[in-house]
């Protein structure tokens, strides 16, 4: 089956830079999804087709997809961007949907 | 606005079974695709399969093949989602989140507020 490999975790300070990486075989080849899960609550899609956002997200969320990565970026990060985040894909080759292993971000 | 209203939580011994509902407001319920996914307490999400409102059909992640049933009810737009014989590692909260118009639409959005089930003797 698909693996899709997030890192466990990252930390950043206000203001700066958050990247979440989501590691596949041949990624680039798939459309990646990203959601926002705070403590308690139901996910959010932030991101869909690797680089689009939904109505009502910030454009401080950003995607990018190519080779064997797919990107997750927070620009300018905030105190309330704290949460985990996972990616997602379709596989086709065995109709399945299968989310990455999730990233928790700190905010230092 | 589109909305997913989930039942309340349960508490099952194991080998029995749950049903877990998910009321869609807001849009053309046969329209959409609907998904459960699950996620075990500290753990990340689990895709346990998907359901057509229009017609139906499902189509279920090999680990739940036998055990997991997905249905609709058109005229109150709910979808439905069974479980069987129920095992401590199903301890989970479960969650309905609506598909796209067509099966390119590979992504979820919204979710429903989750519901907790929780096997235990």
């Amino acid at each position: 089956s698909y693996v899709l490999t997030q890192p466990p975790s990252v930390s950043v300070a206000p203001g700066q830079t958050a990247r979440i990486t989501c590691g596949g075989n041949n990624i680039g080849s798939k459309s990646v999804h990203w959601y926002q899960q705070k403590p308690g609550q139901a996910p959010v899609l932030v991101v869909y087709d690797d680089s689009d956002r939904p109505s009502g997200i910030p454009e401080r969320f950003s995607g990018s997809n190519s080779g064997n990565t797919a990107t997750l970026t927070i620009s300018r990060v905030e105190a309330g961007d704290e949460a985990d985040y996972y990616c997602q894909v379709w596989d086709s080759s065995s109709d399945h949907y299968v989310f990455g292993t999730g990233t928790k971000v700190t905010v230092l | 606005q589109v909305q997913l209203v989930q039942s309340g939580a349960e508490v099952k011994k194991p080998g029995a079974s749950v049903k877990v509902s998910c009321k869609a407001s807001g849009y053309t319920f046969t329209s959409y695709y609907m998904h459960w996914v699950r996620q075990a307490p500290g753990q990340g999400l689990e895709w346990m399969g998907i359901i057509n409102p229009s017609g139906g059909s499902t189509s279920y992640a090999q680990k739940f093949q036998g055990r997991v049933t997905m249905t609709r009810d058109t005229s109150t737009s709910t979808v439905y989602m069974e479980l069987s014989s129920l095992r401590s590692e199903d301890t989970a909260v479960y969650y309905c989140a609506r598909g796209g118009p067509n099966v390119d639409y590979n992504w979820f959005d919204p979710w429903g507020q989750g519901t907790l089930v929780t096997v235990s003797s």
